[in-house]
């Protein structure tokens, strides 16, 4: 079956340490699309990245930046020095078979002060 | 205006009601897509509409029914819903559904729906 786990379903950090949040992917496609979204209180989902399946070096964004292991199907995502305002859901949805973008479950994460 | 706006952002109904969530959107973007966020459940794809023609429903109640008028539009109509359909409703656009590009979503602020 084609599925995607995010295993961490919450996760607590102190201001400024660095988290990862992880996802593992299964999947029968040779090309395919990788995207992380932040849910935030108020709701809406917010695009972080996108990355081919092609393309597998990983990328930085400032804070954030992301691991991507085509041999281990697997995507993660880590905030460096993280803050309150990273504290939101996040998914991880990749693009599995045709109009199938299948979002994770998402793992919460929140940042104390 | 810009992004995805989704009217409500509250909706309260009775199960024997008849409401509509309705979803705007000003990006261009010609596929449509309506999600179902229960708490503690995956974000579940409901309906997916490209060019306005409707191309993935996922064994969605027909208690659910969607309609695209044009593609910068989609509505879902409601009615005789039970309590477990109490769920925030995700509307999102892209410019092609998946795996079509790769194109990201873009999501508008759900409407909040309570079934009592």
């Amino acid at each position: 079956a084609q599925k995607v786990t995010q295993a961490q379903t919450e996760i607590s950090v102190v201001e400024k340490e660095d988290v990862t949040l992880d996802c593992v992917y299964e999947t029968r496609d040779t090309t395919y699309y990788l995207f992380w979204y932040k849910q935030p209180p108020s709701g809406e989902l917010v695009f972080l990245i996108r990355r081919n399946s092609f393309d597998e070096q990983n990328e930085i964004s400032g804070r954030y930046s992301w691991n991507f292991q085509k041999s281990t199907s697997s995507f993660n995502f880590t905030i460096t020095a993280s803050q309150v305002v990273d504290s939101a859901v996040y998914f991880c949805a990749p693009t599995l078979g045709y109009n199938d973008m299948r979002f994770g479950a998402g793992t919460r994460l929140t940042v104390k002060p | 205006e810009t992004g995805v706006t989704q009217t409500p952002r509250h909706l309260v109904m009775g199960m024997t009601n008849k409401k509509s969530l309705k979803c705007e959107q000003h990006l261009g973007h010609n596929a449509m897509y309506w999600y179902k966020q229960s708490a503690k459940k995956p974000l579940e794809l409901m309906f997916v509409y490209s060019l306005e023609e409707r191309v993935e429903n996922n064994s969605v109640p027909s208690r659910f029914s969607p309609e695209c008028p044009n593609s910068s539009h989609l509505f879902l109509h409601l009615h005789t819903l039970q309590p477990e359909d109490s769920a925030l409703y995700l509307c999102a656009s892209s410019q092609a559904p998946p795996p079509a590009g790769g194109y990201g979503y873009t999501f508008g602020s759900g409407t909040r729906l309570t079934v009592v």
